[in-house]
């Protein structure tokens, strides 16, 4: 399995500002993921983020709202630019070790983010 | 479109007590189905990963169930806990690029246990 951390566990931002969020796993994943978590809702994938290339994003969400990077196998920072009330959700990073058909996925604890 | 739904919404059992957890799926192609437990304000952890093979798999007092023909599962708890309160997620896998990361997140049961 593979422990997950992310940095800050929870943080309350201005309107128009950015926030960048970190994921370090303990181990190497193949895939790390970034996930919302709205108040009542499931999760919804905004991206896969890609070592040394650009993120992979999910239809309704855009490189220039929600900037990835991923520069080694283990670690992936997701920035939420240009805050608004709406972006309030929770932000989960999780990581996929494809190492049986299972294609298990670990999540970190998540970023509570409050937009003000 | 692919799609789980989960029953109930919410349930309030009593400690000691056992329940079952609801999920339907509509994802094809199916690749396996999982559920996770949600602790308030942490991240989902995996309590069991069934393929379309597999009818039950178990976790101590958890128990999930799969009928792929039907496209259901369920999660069984036996003997409640206080430590069992939390939000149940069934996450199915597959879809487009089947045997990939895709996952579908069912929205939860969440589940109270009371003294």
């Amino acid at each position: 399995s593979a422990v997950i951390s992310q940095k800050p566990s929870r943080d309350i931002c201005q309107r128009g500002t950015s926030l960048t969020i970190q994921c370090q796993v303990d181990s190497q994943v193949t895939m790390m993921f970034w996930y919302r978590q709205q108040p009542g809702q499931s999760l919804t994938l905004i991206a896969t983020a890609n070592q040394g290339s650009e993120a992979t994003y999910e239809s309704g969400f855009v490189i220039d709202k929600f900037p990835i990077s991923r520069p080694n196998l283990t670690f992936s920072t997701l920035t939420v630019s240009n805050m608004s009330p709406e972006d309030s959700s929770i932000y989960l990073c999780s990581g996929g070790t494809g190492s049986s058909s299972y294609n298990e996925q670990f999540f970190g604890p998540g970023t509570r983010l409050t937009v003000l | 479109k692919n799609q789980v739904e989960q029953s109930p919404q919410s349930l309030i059992i009593l400690e000691g007590k056992n329940c079952t957890l609801q999920c339907n799926y509509t994802v094809s192609p199916f690749s396996n189905l999982r559920w996770y437990k949600q602790d308030t304000g942490r991240g989902p952890v995996s309590l069991t990963i069934m393929t379309f093979s597999e009818n039950t798999k178990s976790n101590g007092r958890y128990t999930a169930t799969l009928d792929a023909d039907t496209k259901q599962s369920s999660l069984h708890i036996t003997a409640s806990q206080l430590s069992d309160s939390a939000s149940y997620i069934c996450v199915v896998s597959g879809g487009s690029g089947a045997g990939s990361y895709q996952l579908t997140f069912g929205k939860g049961t969440k589940l109270s246990v009371i003294p």
